[in-house]
């Protein structure tokens, strides 16, 4: 079974502030992927990375996939309200592996 | 990427007694799945629902308690059966759809049943 640590587990940030959530794992993974989940809803899909090195952008979220394909981070700059929630990263063949996810909660 | 939708979004279920959750698809899948979740925690997948066979349980989860029919490409139910407290949950159905988003492992998910057993 491939394990993905994912931290911190949780974050209470101001808003303005930026942060960094890690996804690590000791296997080689062949695309990760992230997903937010708002409260009362199911997770939703925020990108797929699949090339080691590979940095994508989504707006103020920054993603970024490790070299070896182990590990990724999700970074967020100037956080607002609207970005609070359980953040998780998943990654694994056929049947995904989720990490413990980070529950952000930006404060106004 | 898929729609799916959850039937019910809520319910307080008694002790002892079974819960069918709907879950349907706008599109055809490859893949649905069936998880719970603690609130603000982690998805422990319970079984993936396979089209026109038995589902393939995880390590924990049997079909006794946790039926699941999957009669077609877009629909699947979970049953939680002869519940008990420590079943109160959320239960989520999840699909990966074909191509690209089957490759990369992307899966969809329906916006989950929120479960209390008293």
């Amino acid at each position: 079974t491939q394990l993905l640590e994912q931290s911190p587990q949780f974050l209470s940030i101001q808003e303005g502030e930026n942060l960094t959530v890690y996804c690590n794992s000791s296997s080689v993974f062949s695309s990760l992927q992230w997903y937010r989940q708002e409260p009362g809803e199911g997770p939703v899909l925020l990108v797929t990375v699949v090339t080691g090195g590979e940095v994508k952008k989504l707006k103020r979220l920054t993603f970024q996939f490790g070299d070896a394909r182990k590990d990724s981070s999700l970074h967020i700059t100037a956080a607002q309200p609207g970005d609070t929630g359980l953040y998780l990263c998943a990654g694994g063949s056929y049947i995904p592996t989720f990490g413990r996810g980070t529950s952000l909660i930006v404060h106004p | 990427s898929a729609v799916i939708s959850q039937k019910p979004s809520r319910d307080i279920c008694q002790r002892g007694t079974s819960l069918t959750i709907q879950c349907q698809v706008d599109s055809q899948v490859t893949m649905m799945f069936w998880y719970r979740q603690q609130p603000g925690q982690s998805l422990t997948l319970i079984a993936t629902a396979n089209q026109g066979s038995e589902a393939t349980y995880e390590s924990g989860f049997v079909i006794d308690k946790f039926p699941i029919s999957r009669p077609n490409l877009t629909f699947s139910t979970l049953t939680v059966s002869n519940m008990s407290p420590e079943d109160s949950s959320i239960y989520l159905c999840s699909a990966g759809t074909s191509g690209r988003a089957f490759a990369r492992n992307e899966q969809f998910f329906g916006p989950g049943t929120r479960l209390t057993v008293l």
